[in-house]
């Protein structure tokens, strides 16, 4: 089952706009990750921002967070061709002694040139 | 410092069968979860260990079964092979049993059961 949805699932941008995928979850967190997949590889984790904070930057990155709304979003600005890849979302669920991160089905971005 | 590795990177087998997938996590790090990707999906939580024991279980058959080894690499079984276990199968580690600390992943094992 996926914790997390991301929306859009497809998004195609030229080259140099801004490009903001959104997601949402359904029960509370502790923290919300975001992570990047290029072409069928490991997964690569771009940023973290827990349930206290509202808004994160790392780079072209920036992320929201409201937990009232169980949602976040990411804003890629300035894309470029090497930004082509999925995005996924992940959310920490707890349970018994463990917490495992749970991602969502993604968001597969392409940047046209 | 060592990334996550991996093997083998592919592996072709038939329904029935079973299969052994092996990951080495990243120096220091102690904690090793187990995700399935189907194509076109997110990847789904299988198990994750910490210190050899299994700290946490997905929505998955008892049928897929793992290992954690004093050196942290870990191992996922597969028994009984379907052809819906088609997918590519992720490793991740991180450095703690129940912090949240960030994910690092290996770039997977693409089984495909025919």
């Amino acid at each position: 089952s996926q914790q997390g949805e991301e929306d859009p699932q497809a998004l195609s941008i030229q080259e140099g706009e801004n490009a903001t995928m959104n997601c949402s979850y359904k029960t509370s967190i502790n923290n919300l990750q975001w992570y990047r997949q290029n072409s069928g590889r490991g997964l690569v984790h771009l940023i973290l921002i827990r349930s206290n904070e509202r808004e994160k930057h790392s780079g072209r990155l920036r992320v929201t967070l409201d937990t009232s709304k169980k949602s976040s979003s990411l804003l890629i600005t300035a894309s470029r061709a090497a930004d082509t890849a999925s995005y996924f979302c992940a959310t920490d669920v707890s349970y018994s002694s463990a917490s495992k991160i749970i991602f969502g089905s993604g968001t597969r971005l392409s940047i046209r040139p | 410092e060592t990334g996550v590795t991996q093997s083998p990177t592919h592996l072709i087998k038939t329904r029935g069968q079973q299969v052994t997938l092996r990951c080495s996590s990243q120096s220091g790090h102690n904690t090793v979860s187990w995700y399935q990707q189907a194509l076109g999906q997110g990847p789904q939580f299988i198990f994750q260990y910490y210190r050899e024991e299994e700290n946490g279980r997905g929505n998955f058959p008892p049928r897929f079964s793992g290992l954690q080894f004093p050196n942290y690499s870990s191992e996922l079984n597969v028994n009984a092979l379907e052809l819906d276990d088609s997918a590519l199968y992720l490793c991740a580690s991180s450095p703690a049993g129940t912090d949240f600390s960030p994910l690092h992943f290996g770039n997977g094992t693409r089984l495909t059961v025919t």
